[in-house]
């Protein structure tokens, strides 16, 4: 099976701060990595694919990058709404693992 | 627009069997992928299993093989999981999915439903 290593587990930050997170794979996978953000008591939501393609209606705060193990979600400034947590997903091979998840906490 | 509808989800003793059905709506069920997720308490999340659109595919997450079984009516648009040998480490919200792709065996999870709460405990 495929590990994701997601760094941090939780941050503090402030509105308007630059926000990066870190998926790492323990193999490579391509650019089969999806972002999803997930709020208190609510289903994720889907804000990238493809390792860097923005989901439709996503702000363009939000910007991936990577490939092969090695990827990234960036938020250039940090927005209020943005408060959630952040996990990662590979789906290049059976089972799909999630990476384990970043909080963003407000500082 | 897509709406998934999860239930089925309660109390259960451990060892005891439970199934949970997602009902779907806003698209044509028949031609996707479906999976389930779940979500521990306050944990992360766990990708648990996917349906193909005819439903000839299955695959299962390490934790959940053997004891879980998906299926699916394309005919009244419902996904099921029948769990069974139910473990307190099964606790968790269950959210079934829409996959990304038409006609795939699976790529990954799209739409969400809002999840069904499934706790398992003597």
């Amino acid at each position: 099976d495929i590990q994701m290593t997601q760094t941090p587990s939780s941050l503090s930050a402030s509105v308007g701060d630059r926000v990066t997170i870190t998926c790492r794979a323990s193999q490579g996978i391509r650019n089969d990595l999806v972002w999803y953000q997930q709020k208190p008591g609510q289903a994720p939501e889907r804000l990238i694919s493809a390792a860097s393609t923005l989901q439709s209606g996503v702000p363009s705060r939000f910007s991936g990058s990577g490939s092969g193990a090695e990827f990234t979600l960036t938020i250039s400034s940090l927005q209020p709404e943005d408060f959630a947590t952040y996990f990662c997903l590979q789906h290049n091979s059976f089972p799909l693992t999630f990476g384990g998840g970043t909080k963003v906490e407000i500082k | 627009q897509v709406q998934l509808v999860e239930s089925g989800g309660g109390v259960v003793q451990p060892g005891k069997s439970l199934t949970l059905s997602c009902t779907a709506s806003g698209f044509t069920f028949s031609n996707y992928a479906m999976h389930w997720v779940r979500q521990a308490p306050g944990k992360g999340l766990e990708w648990v299993s996917v349906l193909s659109y005819h439903g000839r595919n299955r695959k299962y997450g390490d934790s959940v093989l053997g004891r879980f079984t998906v299926s699916r009516d394309n005919a009244n648009n419902t996904l099921y999981l029948y769990m069974d040998s139910l473990r307190s480490e099964d606790t968790a919200v269950y959210y079934c999915a829409r996959d990304f792709l038409l006609f795939a065996s699976g790529s990954y999870p799209d739409h969400w439903g809002q999840g069904t709460l499934v706790t398992v405990t003597s």
